[in-house]
Protein backbone atom coordinates (compact mmCIF):
# COMPACT_ATOMS: atom_id res chain seq x y z
CA UNK A 1 0.00 0.00 0.00
CA UNK A 2 0.92 3.32 -0.16
CA UNK A 3 2.16 5.83 2.36
CA UNK A 4 3.54 9.45 2.46
CA UNK A 5 5.86 10.70 5.04
CA UNK A 6 6.64 14.15 5.52
CA UNK A 7 9.09 15.64 8.11
CA UNK A 8 9.65 17.15 10.72
CA UNK A 9 6.14 17.51 12.09
CA UNK A 10 7.10 20.76 13.89
CA UNK A 11 9.71 23.53 13.14
CA UNK A 12 10.55 26.81 14.67
CA UNK A 13 12.94 29.18 12.64
CA UNK A 14 13.94 32.49 13.10
CA UNK A 15 13.49 35.15 10.21
CA UNK A 16 16.44 34.96 7.68
CA UNK A 17 17.13 31.23 8.42
CA UNK A 18 17.04 28.95 5.61
CA UNK A 19 13.84 25.96 5.27
CA UNK A 20 14.29 22.70 4.14
CA UNK A 21 10.69 20.03 4.13
CA UNK A 22 10.91 16.89 2.76
CA UNK A 23 8.19 14.51 1.57
CA UNK A 24 8.41 11.36 0.43
CA UNK A 25 6.26 8.47 -0.65
CA UNK A 26 6.48 5.04 -0.96
CA UNK A 27 4.74 2.47 -2.87
CA UNK A 28 3.91 4.26 -6.22
CA UNK A 29 5.58 5.48 -9.13
CA UNK A 30 5.68 8.61 -10.75
CA UNK A 31 2.99 9.98 -8.78
CA UNK A 32 2.39 13.57 -8.98
CA UNK A 33 3.60 15.84 -6.33
CA UNK A 34 1.79 18.86 -4.73
CA UNK A 35 2.95 21.18 -1.73
CA UNK A 36 0.60 23.52 -0.03
CA UNK A 37 0.21 25.55 2.18
CA UNK A 38 -2.73 26.18 4.75
CA UNK A 39 -3.05 29.43 6.93
CA UNK A 40 -4.81 28.94 10.18
CA UNK A 41 -8.49 28.44 9.44
CA UNK A 42 -8.20 28.81 6.55
CA UNK A 43 -8.22 27.04 2.93
CA UNK A 44 -5.50 25.46 1.09
CA UNK A 45 -3.18 27.41 -1.47
CA UNK A 46 -1.26 25.42 -3.86
CA UNK A 47 2.43 26.41 -3.60
CA UNK A 48 4.16 23.92 -6.34
CA UNK A 49 3.45 20.73 -8.15
CA UNK A 50 5.59 18.15 -10.04
CA UNK A 51 4.31 15.90 -12.48
CA UNK A 52 7.78 14.14 -13.02
CA UNK A 53 11.27 14.24 -11.74
CA UNK A 54 13.12 18.21 -12.41
CA UNK A 55 9.19 18.98 -13.55
CA UNK A 56 8.08 22.01 -11.35
CA UNK A 57 5.36 24.24 -11.48
CA UNK A 58 5.22 27.30 -9.01
CA UNK A 59 1.47 28.53 -8.40
CA UNK A 60 1.85 31.78 -6.69
CA UNK A 61 5.70 33.92 -6.43
CA UNK A 62 6.75 33.63 -3.34
CA UNK A 63 9.84 33.32 -0.91
CA UNK A 64 9.96 29.24 -1.56
CA UNK A 65 11.24 27.10 -3.86
CA UNK A 66 10.56 23.20 -4.64
CA UNK A 67 12.30 20.34 -5.74
CA UNK A 68 12.02 16.84 -6.81
CA UNK A 69 15.53 14.99 -7.11
CA UNK A 70 14.36 11.34 -7.13
CA UNK A 71 10.31 10.33 -8.36
CA UNK A 72 8.96 9.64 -4.59
CA UNK A 73 10.76 12.65 -3.07
CA UNK A 74 9.58 16.14 -2.97
CA UNK A 75 11.52 19.32 -0.78
CA UNK A 76 10.62 22.46 0.01
CA UNK A 77 13.11 25.38 0.54
CA UNK A 78 13.48 28.72 1.29
CA UNK A 79 16.90 30.75 1.78
CA UNK A 80 15.71 33.25 4.19
CA UNK A 81 12.16 32.29 6.03
CA UNK A 82 9.61 35.72 6.52
CA UNK A 83 7.10 35.58 8.83
CA UNK A 84 4.70 35.16 6.49
CA UNK A 85 5.79 32.01 5.70
CA UNK A 86 4.43 30.79 8.77
CA UNK A 87 1.81 27.78 8.24
CA UNK A 88 0.78 24.32 8.16
CA UNK A 89 2.83 23.05 5.19
CA UNK A 90 0.94 19.57 3.34
CA UNK A 91 2.74 17.50 0.86
CA UNK A 92 0.34 15.13 -1.20
CA UNK A 93 0.60 12.72 -3.93
CA UNK A 94 -2.12 11.67 -6.75
CA UNK A 95 -1.60 8.15 -9.15
CA UNK A 96 -3.51 7.78 -11.57
CA UNK A 97 -6.85 8.61 -10.35
CA UNK A 98 -7.85 11.89 -9.19
CA UNK A 99 -7.90 11.25 -5.57
CA UNK A 100 -4.93 13.17 -3.75
CA UNK A 101 -3.53 11.73 -0.97
CA UNK A 102 -2.12 14.05 2.25
CA UNK A 103 0.99 13.76 4.28
CA UNK A 104 0.52 14.58 7.89
CA UNK A 105 1.41 18.04 7.75
CA UNK A 106 4.56 20.41 8.76
CA UNK A 107 3.91 23.01 11.09
CA UNK A 108 6.27 25.61 10.51
CA UNK A 109 6.49 28.84 13.11
CA UNK A 110 8.71 31.51 12.47
CA UNK A 111 9.67 34.34 15.00
CA UNK B 1 -10.08 33.20 -8.66
CA UNK B 2 -11.28 29.55 -8.89
CA UNK B 3 -11.33 29.00 -5.40
CA UNK B 4 -14.89 27.09 -4.01
CA UNK B 5 -16.81 29.04 -1.46
CA UNK B 6 -18.12 26.57 1.12
CA UNK B 7 -21.21 27.67 3.33
CA UNK B 8 -21.92 27.82 6.44
CA UNK B 9 -17.96 28.51 7.60
CA UNK B 10 -18.69 27.05 10.69
CA UNK B 11 -21.66 24.68 11.99
CA UNK B 12 -22.61 23.30 15.17
CA UNK B 13 -25.08 20.30 15.56
CA UNK B 14 -26.48 17.74 17.98
CA UNK B 15 -25.27 14.37 17.69
CA UNK B 16 -27.87 12.04 15.92
CA UNK B 17 -28.89 15.26 13.67
CA UNK B 18 -27.95 15.66 10.13
CA UNK B 19 -24.98 18.38 8.42
CA UNK B 20 -25.48 19.53 5.41
CA UNK B 21 -22.42 22.08 3.92
CA UNK B 22 -22.41 23.88 0.66
CA UNK B 23 -20.07 24.86 -1.73
CA UNK B 24 -19.88 26.72 -5.07
CA UNK B 25 -17.61 27.29 -7.84
CA UNK B 26 -17.67 29.34 -10.92
CA UNK B 27 -16.04 27.63 -13.83
CA UNK B 28 -16.85 24.02 -15.08
CA UNK B 29 -15.32 21.05 -13.20
CA UNK B 30 -14.33 17.25 -14.65
CA UNK B 31 -15.08 16.41 -11.46
CA UNK B 32 -15.54 17.81 -7.46
CA UNK B 33 -14.16 16.02 -4.48
CA UNK B 34 -15.00 16.39 -0.49
CA UNK B 35 -12.38 15.88 1.64
CA UNK B 36 -12.30 16.21 5.53
CA UNK B 37 -9.52 17.34 7.78
CA UNK B 38 -8.75 16.54 11.54
CA UNK B 39 -7.57 19.48 13.64
CA UNK B 40 -4.01 19.62 13.13
CA UNK B 41 -3.85 16.74 10.21
CA UNK B 42 -3.40 15.86 7.29
CA UNK B 43 -6.54 16.36 4.63
CA UNK B 44 -8.41 13.10 3.91
CA UNK B 45 -10.74 11.99 0.77
CA UNK B 46 -13.89 11.28 1.57
CA UNK B 47 -15.94 11.21 -2.32
CA UNK B 48 -15.70 12.03 -5.94
CA UNK B 49 -18.60 13.43 -8.14
CA UNK B 50 -18.03 13.24 -11.50
CA UNK B 51 -19.43 16.19 -13.81
CA UNK B 52 -22.31 13.60 -15.16
CA UNK B 53 -23.39 12.63 -12.09
CA UNK B 54 -26.10 14.28 -9.73
CA UNK B 55 -25.95 12.17 -6.56
CA UNK B 56 -23.55 9.84 -4.59
CA UNK B 57 -23.58 8.09 -1.61
CA UNK B 58 -21.10 6.45 0.59
CA UNK B 59 -22.26 4.90 3.60
CA UNK B 60 -23.46 8.22 5.77
CA UNK B 61 -22.33 10.62 3.35
CA UNK B 62 -24.37 11.57 0.28
CA UNK B 63 -23.08 14.09 -2.44
CA UNK B 64 -25.17 15.89 -4.74
CA UNK B 65 -23.70 18.15 -7.53
CA UNK B 66 -25.98 20.50 -9.42
CA UNK B 67 -23.37 22.08 -12.51
CA UNK B 68 -25.83 24.39 -14.09
CA UNK B 69 -26.27 26.04 -10.65
CA UNK B 70 -22.05 25.86 -10.34
CA UNK B 71 -22.69 23.88 -6.63
CA UNK B 72 -22.35 20.98 -4.68
CA UNK B 73 -23.77 19.75 -1.35
CA UNK B 74 -22.38 17.42 0.93
CA UNK B 75 -24.94 15.28 3.90
CA UNK B 76 -23.54 13.54 6.68
CA UNK B 77 -26.42 11.77 8.31
CA UNK B 78 -26.95 10.29 11.87
CA UNK B 79 -23.87 12.49 13.23
CA UNK B 80 -21.48 11.47 15.48
CA UNK B 81 -18.87 13.03 17.90
CA UNK B 82 -16.03 11.71 15.37
CA UNK B 83 -17.61 13.70 12.42
CA UNK B 84 -15.93 16.46 14.36
CA UNK B 85 -14.04 18.31 11.71
CA UNK B 86 -13.26 20.87 8.78
CA UNK B 87 -14.44 19.59 5.49
CA UNK B 88 -13.62 20.81 2.07
CA UNK B 89 -14.93 20.92 -1.53
CA UNK B 90 -11.79 20.38 -4.34
CA UNK B 91 -12.44 21.08 -7.72
CA UNK B 92 -10.67 19.49 -11.05
CA UNK B 93 -10.82 21.48 -13.67
CA UNK B 94 -8.21 18.65 -15.51
CA UNK B 95 -5.30 20.59 -14.86
CA UNK B 96 -3.61 17.74 -12.95
CA UNK B 97 -4.77 20.16 -9.88
CA UNK B 98 -7.45 20.52 -7.09
CA UNK B 99 -8.22 24.13 -6.48
CA UNK B 100 -9.73 23.81 -2.63
CA UNK B 101 -12.99 25.71 -0.63
CA UNK B 102 -12.49 27.69 2.10
CA UNK B 103 -13.91 24.95 4.30
CA UNK B 104 -16.59 24.33 7.10
CA UNK B 105 -16.04 23.59 10.50
CA UNK B 106 -18.22 21.41 11.67
CA UNK B 107 -18.92 20.70 15.64
CA UNK B 108 -20.70 17.71 16.98
CA UNK B 109 -22.44 18.65 19.72
CA UNK B 110 -22.28 15.22 22.46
Amino acid sequence: SQTIHQWPATLVQPVGSPLSLECTVEGTSNPNLYWYRQAAGRGLQLLFYSVGIGQISSEVPQNLSASRPQDRQFILSSKKLLLSDSGFYLCAWRGQGETQYFGPGTRLLVL
Amino acid sequence: SQQGEEDPQALSIQEGENATMNCSYKTSINNLQWYRQNSGRGLVHLILIRSNEREKHSGRLRVTLDTSKKSSSLLITASRAADTASYFCATDFGNEKLTFGTGTRLTIIP
